[in-house]
């Protein structure tokens, strides 16, 4: 089945790090994505991962994968008070295949 | 290379009319994807369409809704005598389809209002 789950909201203090999670149920995915959401904007790609992978390192985000457990998480380092918005992980199953969407976290960040 | 372009960003409607929203993807991309964002969830796929055909519309609601990718000019998202549940952002997506890159780069949406 296609189902993708994310805590709603996660607050943290600027220069914490912050940890966003995501389990999925398809352990057919072949890439696992990460976006992020300002108010009223569109989606901005972060990072992404491809499932022959378990991590992922790119300046101030780390991506790790469990596949196992169908665990997806995206490490900020050094939060600042720019990141806060909504941040989606997105499964896809083949190449130029439909993402499917977590409901998203909202990260808060503060000073 | 100019992003993912949509218009119109805002777009109110009363029940009944017809929405129109429009696409044009990123240059050199030939694959467009349609999402729906309704209020406080995450992103719906709706349809996936390459120049003149439609890929996989399992994600489009049976009725009043129809999309196309002409082969030339935007990719249109067509809402017929729209209601209120139809109110949502509406995001598009655009892919190059390359070996090695499929990535969906996103629009800054179409929000839709139904009075």
């Amino acid at each position: 089945g296609e189902d993708v789950e994310q805590s709603l909201f996660l607050s943290v203090r600027e220069g914490d790090s912050s940890v966003i999670n995501c389990t999925y149920t398809d352990s057919s995915s072949t890439y696992l994505y990460w976006y992020k959401q300002e108010p009223g904007a569109g989606l901005q790609l972060l990072t992404y991962i491809f499932s022959n992978m378990d991590m992922k390192q790119d300046q101030r985000l780390t991506v790790l994968l469990n596949k196992k457990d169908k665990h997806l998480s995206l490490r900020i380092a050094d939060t600042q008070t720019g990141d806060s918005a909504i941040y989606f992980c997105a499964e896809r199953y083949n190449q130029g295949g439909k993402l499917i969407f977590g409901q998203g976290t909202e990260l808060s960040v503060k000073p | 290379n100019a992003g993912v372009m949509q218009n119109p960003r805002h777009l109110v409607r009363r029940r009944g009319q017809e929405a129109r929203l429009r696409c044009s993807p990123m240059k050199g991309h030939s694959h467009v994807y349609w999402y729906r964002q309704l209020p406080e969830e995450g992103l719906k796929f709706m349809v996936y369409l390459q120049k003149e055909n439609i890929i996989d519309e399992s994600g489009m609601p049976k009725e009043r809704f129809s999309a196309e990718f002409p082969k030339e000019g935007p990719s249109i998202l067509r809402i017929q005598q729209v209601v209120r549940g139809d109110s949502a952002a509406y995001f598009c997506a655009s892919s190059p389809l390359l070996a090695g890159d499929d990535t969906q780069y996103f629009g800054p949406g179409t929000r839709l209002t139904v009075l």
